[in-house]
């Protein structure tokens, strides 16, 4: 199957600063990125996510970048907020197919 | 309210038991998927189902069974052929056509003394 590669493992930011987290696939034929955020002890709820038509897509302070030649796309959090810690997660769709395949996760710590 | 629900949130059992993780979903969703999670891990998928009595076999499907015989339900049993069965258990939905949200439970952490 697709393998997601999803970078840094741990973030810490002080709170206001961005954070970046960055995930690269090889399937090209891969056609729906979605991001999720998991909270300690509870599922993973989707807070962004961007199809293979799109380049860029922004919902208040989050955004997400696909750029389909190279083959990553990356999630942005600006102004940073304490209720932003959490582990997020990349995943994406393959081609013709409803399985989600997802990253190993980033834990991200917004310190005060 | 509508959604996804697991049951129970936390589950003990001896080992060399089978045991079985419900899952039921009042979305009219037709895909449903079992994932496991371990720490420091992403989501594994263990079994995926795309309309009711068909399902497949996900990435790590080895010591695992599941069910669809409803809609609104896919249950997942660990077998006691499942080596290291201690885990966090994610279950999801997704309306079944490509590119749409899978809408997840809140996880049962399975714990095999």
């Amino acid at each position: 199957g697709e393998n997601v590669e999803q970078h840094p493992s741990t973030l810490s930011v002080q709170e206001g600063d961005s954070a970046v987290i960055k995930c690269t696939y090889s399937d090209s034929a891969s056609n729906y990125f979605p991001w999720y955020k998991q909270e300690l002890g509870k599922g993973p709820q989707l807070i962004i996510d961007i199809r293979s038509n799109v380049g860029e897509k922004k919902d208040q302070r989050i955004a997400v970048t696909l750029n389909k030649t190279a083959k990553h796309f990356s999630l942005h959090i600006t102004e940073t907020q304490p209720e932003d810690s959490a582990v997020y997660f990349c995943a994406l769709r393959e081609g013709g197919g409803n399985k989600l395949t997802f990253g190993t996760g980033t834990q991200l710590k917004v310190e005060l | 309210d509508g959604g996804i629900t697991q049951s129970p949130k936390y589950l003990f059992r001896k080992e060399g038991q089978n045991v079985t993780l419900s899952c039921e979903q009042n979305l009219n969703h037709d895909a449903m998927y079992w994932y496991r999670q371990d720490p420091g891990q992403g989501l594994r998928l263990i079994y995926y189902s795309q309309i009711v009595n068909d399902f497949q076999k996900g990435d790590i499907a080895e010591g695992y069974s599941v069910s669809r015989e409803k809609k609104e339900s896919f249950p997942l049993t660990v077998t006691s052929a499942q080596k290291n069965p201690t885990a966090f258990y994610l279950c999801a939905s997704s309306i079944g056509r490509m590119n749409t949200e899978a809408f997840f439970g809140q996880g049962t952490r399975l714990t095999v003394v």
